[in-house]
């Protein structure tokens, strides 16, 4: 199997604040995780890739400092939403990439959804 | 254009069968996905082909490659309510996939 959880599930914040979203790859270990955003009826947006052990490489207007990645392990990355604002509300979905039979393949958490008051 | 094009609504009677079209832009692409996401919920892996096979089925999906043309399609037999989502066409390049804007697939009873 391939299964990816994220954590939380939900999670509404004040203004300013920073809120932490987990992902987690349960029984596979991924050396690559990747960080979408999707808003109401859109496609995902890639935000970042995170690699294990290094930097998260960020997509074009993407904002590394308000969006922390760290990819310490080969299971865990998390992404940070620093001083999050009304505008950052959208629903974050993190993916792990497998290389398994020849076959390259990303399997996706359930997703976070963000709201901020 | 945008790299993965598809329709944006379906709409199919229940029992029928499901055609999802999607063209790509990117030839380099090795893998071609088909990843359903149901309502507040995260993106499912349905199936995958690589890009030198024409077809593969799996159950009752299956999907089909023009290379040529760079025409993707996922076929759904005899289809449920229960399959009633969003289906997303994508491609890989580099290390990342990118994503058409889906087709939201509406039931019919």
């Amino acid at each position: 199997g391939a299964v990816v959880s994220q954590h939380p599930s939900w999670v509404i914040c004040k203004s300013g604040t920073s809120v932490k979203i987990e992902c987690r790859s349960l029984d596979f270990q991924a050396t690559t995780m990747f960080w979408y955003r999707q808003f109401p009826k859109q496609s995902l947006m890639l935000m970042a890739t995170s690699n294990e052990g290094s930097k998260a490489t960020y997509e074009q207007g993407v904002e590394k400092d308000k969006f922390l990645i760290n990819h310490a392990s080969l299971t865990l990355s998390t992404l940070t939403v620093t001083s999050a604002h009304p505008e950052d509300s959208s629903f974050y979905i993190c993916s792990a990439r497998k290389l398994a039979g020849g076959a390259d393949t990303q399997y996706f958490g359930p997703g976070t959804r963000l709201t901020v008051l | 254009g945008e790299d993965v094009e598809q329709s944006l609504f379906l709409s199919v009677r229940e029992g029928d069968s499901s055609v999802i079209n999607c063209t790509y832009t990117d030839s380099s692409s090795t893998y071609l996905y088909w990843y359903k996401q149901e309502p507040g919920a995260g993106l499912q892996l349905l199936t995958y082909i690589f890009s030198n096979m024409d077809m593969k089925q799996d159950q009752r999906l299956t999907v089909l490659l023009n290379k040529k043309d760079k025409h993707l399609s996922l076929r759904i037999a005899d289809t449920q309510t229960g399959d009633s989502a969003i289906y997303f066409c994508a491609g890989n390049r580099d290390d990342k996939i990118i994503f058409g804007k889906g087709t939201r697939l509406h039931i019919l009873p």
